[in-house]
């Protein structure tokens, strides 16, 4: 099946810095890609949803100015996020929509932010 | 927009028993997904749904659509403890190009 990868897998970084997380199609072109949080023993909450060379459609309540998300090409969407705080602390899940293949939605195994 | 109630929120059941998951949608489902995560990684697909009564299975894992597509449910037969996890169910928002999920149910198998 399609394969989805993040980049970093784990990452720490300090209050006020910026981290930036990359999600890749790898073997199909993915015109939309989705981001997600996850908070402990909860639920998938969308964040935004990322079409390939246009803005990001942000759900309510996610500030898009903390989480730049940048679809550049049909493989590639990443999620910055701005001057990290303590409560950004999170799993971060991409997914990506591959439309030739009946809609099926694939996703990538997650990123660990954990911000100091 | 689309919401998805799951039930029972968590489960635990002895190695070697049956168990289902419901997940019940306020609209008409138009294409029900069935993921298991383990906490902290990525999901893992199990099976998309699409019409109503439709059935699919994977090794002891059943999943249905009724007919009515409005709900789904996830059997597990004769469990063991690979099938521990969370199971969330997600659907197609229809016209928002976007998946929402249920609360997801926590499924913990005794040996």
């Amino acid at each position: 099946g399609a394969v989805v990868s993040q980049h970093p897998s784990r990452v720490i970084c300090k209050s006020g810095t910026s981290v930036k997380i990359e999600c890749r199609s790898l073997d199909f072109q993915a015109t939309t890609m989705f981001w997600y949080r996850q908070f402990p023993k909860k639920s998938l909450m969308l964040m935004a949803t990322s079409n390939e060379g246009s803005k990001a459609t942000y759900e309510q309540g996610v500030e898009k100015d903390k989480f730049l998300i940048n679809h550049a090409s049909l493989t590639l969407s990443t999620l910055t996020v701005t001057s990290a705080h303590p409560e950004d602390s999170s799993f971060y899940i991409c997914s990506a929509r591959d439309w030739e293949a009946r809609d099926e939605q694939y996703f990538g195994p997650g990123t660990r932010l954990t911000v100091t | 927009s689309q919401e998805l109630e799951q039930s029972p929120q968590s489960l635990i059941v002895q190695e070697g028993k049956n168990l289902t998951i419901n997940c019940t949608s306020s609209k008409t489902l138009y294409g029900l997904y069935w993921y298991k995560q383990k906490y902290g990684e990525g999901l893992i697909f199990l099976m998309m749904l699409q019409k109503g009564g439709e059935e699919k299975s994977h090794e002891k894992i059943t999943a249905k659509l009724d007919e009515k597509k409005q709900q789904s449910s996830l059997h597990i037969t004769a469990s063991q403890p690979s099938h521990a996890g969370i199971y969330l169910c997600g659907a197609d928002d229809q016209g928002a190009q976007k998946l929402v999920f249920g609360q997801g149910t926590r499924l913990t198998i005794n040996p």
